[in-house]
């Protein structure tokens, strides 16, 4: 019971293709975010959701779209994939500022 | 500048050694997170703190919030605690966080 769950765990996408990564949790956590992890720049902030339906932009949004259409589940869409957004996804959960983070265990995208 | 710095960024050491990683920031925080990443492998959360020390098994972390400065310790170090090592501090009042670059410690037997 992880808690919180990422899929798919890896992927291979061609140029130009949408994608959809997955974000599931069973915290009832009202903080969900997605991060990308590329060498050289650790982890950024791509989107980050604050309840069902509100969602702000990280520092490294662009080309990037999310959902959150119920708490347990935000969704992390690349509308037309580049070899730039090759990287590492993460997900993370929280209960608020004065608690800690939970991650996920990352999904591997490769765009060809 | 970044936000958060870490030093170092790669640190090798003997098995039964203590380490050191330090972590200074540039911005008022609330707490400060540390986190654990294994090669390949996800990332765990080891400390949150907004003051004093915490301790958790042979990891101890220390916050210093005058001078926005914070240490992550092992002791007795073993090949198992090879990772990456992350500090982490919210943006202030935004319920966001900025991570330090990480440093790589190795820990050969």
């Amino acid at each position: 019971d992880a808690g919180i769950t990422q899929s798919p765990r890896h992927k291979v996408t061609e140029t130009g293709t949408p994608v959809t990564l997955r974000c599931h949790q069973t915290e009832n956590h009202r903080y969900m975010y997605w991060y990308r992890q590329d060498p050289g720049h650790g982890l950024r902030l791509i989107h980050y959701s604050y309840g069902v339906k509100d969602t702000d932009k990280g520092e490294v949004s662009d080309g990037y779209s999310v959902s959150r259409s119920k708490t347990e589940d935000f969704l992390l869409t690349l509308e037309s994939a580049t070899s730039s957004q090759t990287s590492v996804y993460f997900c993370a959960i929280s209960r608020g500022r004065d608690y800690g983070y939970t991650f996920g265990s990352g999904t591997r995208l490769t765009v060809v | 500048k970044n936000e958060v710095e870490q030093s170092p960024q790669n640190l090798t050491a003997q098995e039964g050694e203590f380490i050191t990683i330090n972590c200074s920031y540039s911005v008022g925080i609330s707490a400060l997170h540390w986190l654990q990443q294994h090669p390949g492998g996800g990332i765990v959360s080891l400390f949150m703190l907004s003051s004093g020390k915490k301790k958790h098994g042979r990891l101890i972390a220390t916050i210093n919030i005058q001078e926005k400065h914070s240490s992550l310790h092992i002791t007795a170090s073993h090949p198992r605690d090879s990772a990456v090592y992350i500090c982490a501090v919210p943006i202030q009042g935004a319920q966001k966080l900025v991570f330090g670059q990480g440093t790589r410690l190795t820990i050969n037997p």
